[in-house]
């Protein structure tokens, strides 16, 4: 079964300042789909930024970048000229490319500091 | 456009008693469903998906059902809730491509 670990519950960064979220995850599989939502206080999910595992370009959103290294198995979320409305509780998700099931990590919570 | 609702947006129960929470989906059509809940601290954990009117998939045994009597409803209840049950449920949708779209969720309170 596919697993998605996000090991740091919680993060701070100076607002304008550059963060970065990790996340990895675990599959047999060759053909899937990488995602970062974001989860502010309203609890509405927000799709951030998606890779797909055939790419080897980084998929890059204005301030939102990931570093996807499929070797590693790793999917990291880099955040750009921080702004306080960037605080959120972010999630890491696994999709298999032969279904359309999302995995998600358990989370990591990002304030921003003025 | 496509919207997604849900409702109630927040619920409280007593143990043992029924529940039901719904989903629709507008400016679509035969679109693929999900619950999801997530509970305090962790991440979303898919609960069912379906396909198409009548067909649903669980993924995690429970005392919840979820039932699809429309092409764009999608409902989840429980005939006795558990304290167990308690969390902020998500009702998702997707068409063709990979991308999900989620409602703006249910905070069930079983006391």
């Amino acid at each position: 079964a596919q697993t998605v670990t996000q090991s740091q519950p919680e993060m701070s960064v100076q607002e304008a300042e550059t963060v970065t979220l990790s996340c990895t995850y675990d599959t047999s599989e060759s053909d899937y789909y990488l995602f970062w939502y974001k989860q502010p206080p309203s609890r509405q999910m927000i799709l951030v930024i998606r890779q797909e595992a055939y790419k080897q370009q980084n998929a890059t959103e204005n301030r939102f970048s990931v570093n996807f290294q499929k070797a590693a198995k790793s999917f990291s979320l880099k955040i750009s000229d921080s702004q306080l409305g960037d605080a959120a509780m972010y999630f890491c998700a696994y999709m298999d490319g032969a279904n359309s099931k999302l995995t998600f990590g358990k989370g990591i919570t990002l304030s921003v500091r003025p | 456009s496509q919207t997604i609702h849900q409702w109630p947006a927040t619920l409280v129960q007593p143990v043992g008693s029924p529940l039901s929470l719904e989903c629709t989906v507008e400016g679509t059509s035969n679109p693929n469903l999900y619950w999801y809940r997530q509970a305090a601290g962790r991440g979303l954990q898919l609960l069912f998906y379906s396909v198409g009117i009548g067909q649903i998939s669980s993924e995690v045994p429970q005392n919840l059902s979820a039932s699809r009597p429309q092409d764009r409803q999608f409902i989840l209840s429980s005939k006795k809730l558990l304290l167990s049950d308690s969390g902020f449920y998500l009702c998702a949708w997707g068409d063709s491509g990979i991308e999900q779209f989620f409602g703006p969720g249910t905070r069930l309170t079983v006391l």
